[in-house]
């Protein structure tokens, strides 16, 4: 199985603040990632696919980047709204695996 | 956007087997080409792919699981359906179906949480 290590596994961030989350694979899974985010007792929604190619919906401040083994999800003006706990996900190979979570909360 | 919704009995005894349904609505089953995914997520083990099945009956199943799974799609009640057998404690989780398109979860449901004991 394909590994996911997200880091950091928690980070404390500002309204207004740059936050960016990183995602390892343990091969390379060329662009087959997917980032989602999780609030409390709802499903994950999907932020990011292909890397780097943003959902409809979904707002700009969110950004994906990488190919190969690692990977970046950066919101670029964190918003009430954001704090969150964000996954990533890879679809290269089965099984398909996703990270341990990042969790975003308010400092 | 289709919408999901999971049912479910919610308790289930150690060694039986395990069934929900994920229903469909807002579009056909036959639409699209989705994948039809099922996902569950325990404390234990974070986020854990199930295994997903095309409305043609090809399926693709984890490995960890596969001994102990079935799915299945009813594209006459446009639903599709989980079986886990023999299942155990560390089976407990909350389950969630989803729709897999390109291997990315565009849509899922809201969840169902699924608890074994005695």
């Amino acid at each position: 199985d394909i590994q996911m290590t997200q880091s950091p596994s928690s980070v404390s961030a500002s309204v207004g603040d740059r936050v960016t989350i990183t995602c390892r694979a343990s091969q390379g899974i060329s662009s087959w990632l997917a980032w989602y985010q999780q609030k409390p007792g709802k499903a994950p929604k999907l932020l990011i696919y292909g890397a780097s190619s943003l959902q409809s919906g979904v707002p700009s401040r969110f950004s994906g980047s990488g190919s190969g083994t690692e990977f970046t999800l950066t919101i670029s003006s964190l918003q009430p709204e954001d704090f969150a706990t964000y996954y990533c996900q890879q679809a290269n190979s089965f099984p398909y695996t996703f990270g341990q979570g990042t969790e975003v909360d308010i400092k | 956007q289709v919408q999901l919704q999971e049912s479910g009995p919610g308790l289930v005894k150690p060694s039986q087997t395990l069934s929900l349904t994920c229903t469909v609505s807002g579009g056909s089953i036959n639409t699209g080409n989705y994948y039809w995914s099922w996902i569950r997520q325990s404390a234990g083990k974070g986020l854990e792919w199930i295994g997903r099945i095309f409305t043609n009956g090809n399926s693709d199943y984890n490995p960890s699981l596969k001994s102990r799974v079935t799915m299945s799609v009813d594209t006459s009640k446009n639903q599709f359906s989980l079986k886990l057998s023999s299942v155990s404690a560390a089976d407990t989780a909350v389950y969630y179906c989803a729709t897999d398109l390109g291997g990315s979860y565009r849509g899922w449901g809201q969840g169902t949480l699924l608890t074994v004991s005695s």
